[in-house]
């Protein structure tokens, strides 16, 4: 049982550069979101997609946009890379109104 | 910003003894509740939920209680194992299905 699969796990970006996050999930979830957690703080809503076809802003959305490609996947994209945008990066699944479930994370770094 | 917290940001328990862990949260209006625990590493994994209409439920070796009149939630861990060492996080959810995560707190447990 894959669940939410991401990919890359690490990676290292030089500022300005653009990079896509993927993510997909085999639970057959209608919704998906990403978030980020930075060091001694909980998990910030980045984008979600409540359904195939829609996706809509959280708390932190700028510098990102997002692709929900297909119901098992939605992509996470940096146009422009900053050294802020250093973190951990989650996406997450849910059915609606459900407990959402984690993928494992990507860890990025800006230099 | 985070209308979700928890009391205290780290917590050491002997092995053996209950852990509890509290969070307090801000909004009246948050409908669910839910705990997840977080490894080194990891994604956040779910633990347990609570909808606003109720004010205790058990899971294995775990108990969430909600108080709503003093807007607070605790999470119980009976008998505290080694394997139970990481970060807990609560979350509400205030009528969709976007959650608000605390800031974790981390859960020690002495051999």
């Amino acid at each position: 049982n894959a669940g939410v699969t991401q990919t890359p796990k690490f990676q290292v970006l030089k500022t300005g550069q653009s990079m896509t996050l993927q993510c997909a999930q085999d639970m057959n979830h209608n919704s998906m979101y990403w978030y980020r957690q930075d060091p001694g703080m909980g998990l910030r809503l980045i984008y979600y997609s409540a359904s195939e076809g829609t996706t809509d802003k959280g708390e932190v959305p700028n510098g990102y946009n997002v692709s929900r490609l297909n119901k098992r996947e939605f992509s996470l994209r940096l146009e422009s890379a900053a050294p802020s945008q250093t973190s951990v990066y989650f996406c997450a699944s849910s059915f609606l109104n459900q407990p959402q479930h984690f993928g494992d994370g990507t860890r990025l770094s800006i230099l | 910003g985070e209308s979700v917290g928890l009391h205290l940001p780290t917590l050491s328990v002997q092995e053996g003894d209950n852990s509890i862990i509290n969070c307090a949260y801000s909004n009246s209006a948050s409908d669910y509740f839910i705990w997840y625990k977080q490894e080194s590493g990891k994604g956040p994994q779910f633990i347990i939920d609570i909808r606003s209409n109720m004010d205790k439920r058990q899971g294995q070796r775990v108990t969430v209680l909600l108080n709503k009149t003093v807007k607070h939630l605790s999470l119980q861990i009976a008998a505290t194992q080694p394997g139970d060492s990481a970060v807990y996080f609560c979350a509400e959810r205030a009528g969709d299905y976007k959650l608000s995560f605390g800031a974790g707190t981390t859960v020690t447990v002495r051999a």
